[in-house]
């Protein structure tokens, strides 16, 4: 166990549809980085905040978003969704700001029918 | 092209036997490299990470650097069924990140 928890495990929603993500980081640890994982893509780095504020960008589409709150913990938003958003969802946390070892939470798993 | 690629496999080896996997990198300015170990429908897990050149072993696991080829690699031995997994090739900085599609790895019994 990493310590790093993800709600909900499986999401199953429709095309158009606006879904949330939510990642809460190991105890101690500053900063959050979203991953997207699918088969053909392999582990996509989306974002990175660190003590709430956005501190890197990967690839991450304008109808994604996300924010890291006070008490750490952090949502990725998913808007108008399409079928090609059908992924496994990583969220990660390091202690600082570099992006090295970093521990990941189990994933949440999106349907997009 | 891709700035850490790897051999997708699978990689199917018998159990006991010394695995090595490999990887490639083309961006100079990476500081560190990992490697990750993923079971299927997992979150990927830390094994090891190395800022330099040489060899970094844990237990059954080694890492080598070798950034003038820039090559990357994965050995392990006495290799187990447990093993079986994907394993994730990273190269990074500061403020980026890059993993490798990975490779599959089967340990048969």
């Amino acid at each position: 166990d990493s310590g790093v928890t993800q709600t909900p495990k499986h999401l199953i929603t429709a095309t158009g549809q606006r879904v949330t993500l939510r990642c809460s980081p190991r105890s101690g640890d500053l900063s959050v980085y979203w991953y997207q994982q699918s088969l053909d893509q392999g582990l996509q780095f989306l974002i990175q905040y660190y003590n709430g504020e956005e501190r890197a960008k990967g690839n991450i589409l304008e109808r994604f978003s996300a924010q890291q709150f006070p008490d750490l913990h952090s949502e990725l938003n998913l808007s108008s969704l399409e079928l090609g958003d059908s992924a496994l969802y990583f969220c990660a946390s390091t202690s600082g700001r570099s992006t090295d070892t970093q521990y990941f939470g189990p994933g949440t798993r999106l349907t997009v029918l | 092209q891709k700035e850490v690629e790897q051999d997708p496999g699978p990689l199917s080896v018998p159990e006991g036997a010394i695995v090595s996997l490999n990887c490639t990198y083309s961006n100079s300015a990476f500081q560190y490299f990992m490697w990750y170990r993923q079971y299927s429908r997992k979150g990927p897990e830390l094994l090891m990470y190395t800022y330099s050149s040489g060899n970094k072993e844990d237990g059954r696991f080694t890492a080598q650097v070798d950034k003038s080829s820039k090559y990357i690699s994965l050995f392990i031995r006495d290799s187990q069924p447990s093993d079986s997994a994907t394993y994730l090739c990273v190269g990074g900085r500061d403020d980026k990140i890059i993993f490798g599609k990975g490779t599959r790895l089967h340990i048969l019994p």
